[in-house]
C-alpha cells in the first residue's frame, strides 16, 4: 500500500534562517507530488507540484523553493525565512497523469517564524 | 465563480442534529469534486470523489450531492455526533493534476 511521510511535525524558526521539509512517498512510482499551505484563516493554497525528477512548477511568487532529486521525494526550501511563511505545510501526492483520483496528504508541519 | 468557496466558514451543532454545508465551484470545463475531512493535527482524508452531474454518495451518516450545472455541491450530516468535528474541504478540478481547494467548514458538534 502507498504511504507517504512528511516531516517535522513542528517547527519553529527565527527570522531569517534557512528552511527544509521533507516528502517521502512509498508504494508508488512517478507520482506527482504537492506543497501546500494553509495561513491563519485562509484556504489550502498550491504552492509547487512536480510531474517528476528535477520537473518543479512553481504556483505563486515567494520566498520559497521545491526541489524534486528522486522519484518519490520532494524537498520545500527557503534560504531566509519570513514572518509571513508561518503557516501549516502538507505534502500531497496523487497518481500520474491527473484523472479524478484526488490526493493523499501527509500528516503535515506546523511552522511557526519566530 | 473562479475559486472553489464553502459555506459557512464554521457551524456549531448540538449532538444528534443534522446540518449540511455547500461548496460551490467553476461549473465550466467540470471534471471532479473531492470532499475531505481534516481533523487537527492529521492529515486531510478522503471522503467522496464526485463526477456526474445528479451524483449522491452515501458513507455511513455522511452523504454528498452534486451539481454540475450550476456548479455546488451539498455535504449532508446525520445526527452529528462529537467525532464528526473537523474541518470539511472541498476541491475542485477541471481533468489536470491540480485542484483548487475551498477554505473549509469548520464543524463543531457540542455533546
Amino acid at each position: 500500500s502507498q504511504t507517504i511521510h512528511q516531516w517535522p511535525a513542528t517547527l519553529v524558526q527565527p527570522v531569517g534562517s534557512p528552511l527544509s521539509l521533507e516528502c517521502t512517498v512509498e508504494g508508488t512510482s512517478n507520482p506527482n507530488l504537492y506543497w501546500y499551505r494553509q495561513a491563519a484563516g485562509r484556504g489550502l493554497q498550491l504552492l509547487f507540484y512536480s510531474v517528476g525528477i528535477g520537473q518543479i512548477s512553481s504556483e505563486v511568487p515567494q520566498n520559497l523553493s521545491a526541489s524534486r532529486p528522486q522519484d518519490r521525494q520532494f524537498i520545500l526550501s527557503s534560504k531566509k525565512l519570513l514572518l509571513s511563511d508561518s503557516g501549516f505545510y502538507l505534502c500531497a501526492w496523487s497518481k500520474a497523469g491527473g484523472g479524478f483520483g484526488g490526493y493523499t496528504f501527509g500528516s503535515g508541519t506546523r511552522l511557526t517564524v519566530v | 465563480i473562479l475559486n472553489v468557496e464553502q459555506s459557512p466558514q464554521s457551524l456549531h451543532v448540538q449532538e444528534g442534529d443534522s446540518t449540511n454545508f455547500t461548496c460551490s465551484f467553476p461549473s465550466s470545463n467540470f471534471y471532479a469534486l473531492h470532499w475531505y475531512r481534516w481533523e487537527t493535527a492529521k492529515s486531510p482524508e478522503a471522503l467522496f470523489v464526485m463526477t456526474l452531474n445528479g451524483d449522491e454518495k452515501k458513507k455511513g451518516r455522511i452523504s454528498a450531492t452534486l451539481n454540475t450545472k450550476e456548479g455546488y455541491s451539498y455535504l449532508y450530516i446525520k445526527g452529528s455526533q462529537p467525532e464528526d468535528s473537523a474541518t470539511y474541504l472541498c476541491a475542485s478540478t477541471s481533468g489536470t493534476y491540480k485542484y483548487i481547494f475551498g477554505t473549509g467548514t469548520r464543524l463543531k458538534v457540542l455533546a
